[in-house]
């Protein structure tokens, strides 16, 4: 089985500041990947970043990167120099068993 | 190069009706999964259609079913409507019949489905 959390429902954060959106995972699956989506109003799902269990280095692209800790079974999404269109719904997702599992989603709010 | 086109983007049912969603893949995928997100909620993984089979099925009953054409299209039926089953249904599309390693999933906007 597979479980993937979020515990934060929502995040503020000013325009231009640095934000940490937390994700911790549970599996047996000893090659795993983790994922993070974001998901604007739309309704479309967005993918943003990819870091697989076997990756020595953290996942980057372009604003995002991955923190992942392996022991502590955390992926949390960093997002730099916010910006007001990444006010949206982000989630996280993990891939194990042939199976993306989903996180409840964390809130994104960016303020001016 | 055309992303997942899901129609219809909205529709209301009323309980006990039958519905059909539809899902065309991103140009260049073979692989299709359906995904159900209620509000407020993740997505929760329904089925994937892989080479025109049910490759994998999520903790849905069955009244929930797919199918797979040979164009990699696909179609999600859901019968005698709950309202419970009221939420945004998302396709998303992949190569190789797998969702494992950088596979990236590319999703739809999703068909947001209510049952009245």
């Amino acid at each position: 089985a597979q479980k993937i959390t979020q515990t934060q429902p929502g995040m503020f954060v000013q325009e231009k500041e640095a934000v940490t959106l937390d994700c911790t995972y549970d599996t047996s699956d000893p090659s795993y990947g983790l994922f993070w989506y974001k998901q604007p109003s739309s309704g479309e799902m967005i993918f943003l970043i990819y870091q697989g269990s076997y990756d020595q280095q953290n996942a980057t692209e372009g604003r995002y990167s991955l923190n992942f800790q392996k022991a502590r079974k955390s992926a949390n999404l960093v997002i730099s120099a916010s910006q007001l269109g990444d006010s949206a719904m982000y989630f996280c997702a993990g891939v194990g068993f042939q199976k993306l599992v989903f996180g409840t989603g964390t809130r994104l709010l960016v303020s001016p | 190069d055309a992303g997942v086109t899901q129609s219809p983007t909205h529709l209301i049912k009323t309980r006990g009706q039958q519905v059909t969603l539809r899902c065309s893949p991103k140009s260049g995928h073979d692989t299709v999964s359906w995904y159900q997100q209620a509000l407020g909620q993740g997505p929760q993984f329904i089925f994937q259609y892989y080479e025109e089979e049910e490759r994998q099925r999520g903790n849905f009953p069955d009244r929930f079913s797919g199918h797979q054409f040979p164009n990699y299209s696909s179609e999600l039926n859901v019968n005698a409507l709950l309202l419970g089953d009221s939420a945004l249904y998302l396709c998303a599309s992949s190569l190789g019949g797998t969702s494992s390693g950088a596979n990236v999933l590319t999703f739809g906007a999703g068909s947001r489905l209510t049952v009245l």
